[in-house]
């Protein structure tokens, strides 16, 4: 068990609908980020937040935004789903992730979303 | 663009032999590797990680090699065990990046009794 937990396990939902993926960091860990995986793809990174604020952008669609709460829960809101949208949503947190340092990223169990 | 790659999908290896998984990397500025381990329905968990500035890194039956001027690092398991049978994830950092990471798309190996 990482800490990190992840809420709902499985979302099923059609496609043109709005969604909320939720978690929750580990006690202490200040960064959060969230991840894509899609069938036979890498981990893909979407966003970084760091106490709050937005720290880093990845690969992230403008139908999808993500905020961080002041304790530090984030959500991912998934919006006008397609077809393509199915895929494993991970998040993770570390302690850091603001200063110059590296920290290993402790995941979640993931949220499968499957879009019909 | 993916700036890490794992060329091969999967890997099945005997149980007490070495398994040796390869990832390659195209940007030259990443300086921090990890190697990460997936079981179905969980989340990756930390394996190993390297710096840039060492070529190899051990710990107990996990070893990672680094090398920077191939840009290739690889995970050697020895010696291999049932229990290691997952998916492994291969990614990499750079400083001017803060904290994110690079993923590979992984390989599943599967360790025969």
């Amino acid at each position: 068990d990482s800490g990190v937990t992840q809420t709902p396990k499985h979302l099923i939902t059609a496609t043109g609908q709005r969604v909320t993926l939720r978690c929750s960091p580990r006690s202490g860990d200040l960064s959060v980020y969230w991840y894509q995986q899609s069938l036979d793809q890498g981990l893909q990174f979407l966003i970084q937040y760091y106490n709050g604020e937005e720290r880093a952008k990845g690969n992230i669609l403008e139908r999808f935004s993500a905020q961080q709460f002041p304790d530090l829960h984030s959500e991912l809101n998934l919006s006008s789903l397609e077809l393509g949208d199915s895929a494993l949503y991970f998040c993770a947190s570390s302690p850091r992730g603001r200063e110059v340092s590296y920290n290993e990223q402790f995941f979640g169990p993931g949220t499968r979303l499957t879009v019909l | 663009d993916q700036q890490v790659k794992q060329n091969s999908p999967s890997l099945s290896v005997q149980e007490g032999r070495i398994s040796i998984l390869n990832c390659d990397y195209t940007n030259s500025m990443f300086d921090y590797f990890l190697w990460y381990k997936k079981y179905p329905a969980e989340g990756p968990t930390f394996l190993i990680s390297i710096s840039s500035i060492k070529d190899k890194n051990e710990d107990g039956r996990f070893t990672v090699f680094l090398n920077k001027s191939a840009k290739h690092l690889s995970l050697h398991i020895v010696p291999s065990q049932p229990g290691d049978s997952a998916v492994y994830f291969c990614a990499a950092s750079a400083l001017d990046t803060g904290n994110q990471f690079y993923f590979g798309t992984g390989t599943s190996l599967t360790v025969i009794p």
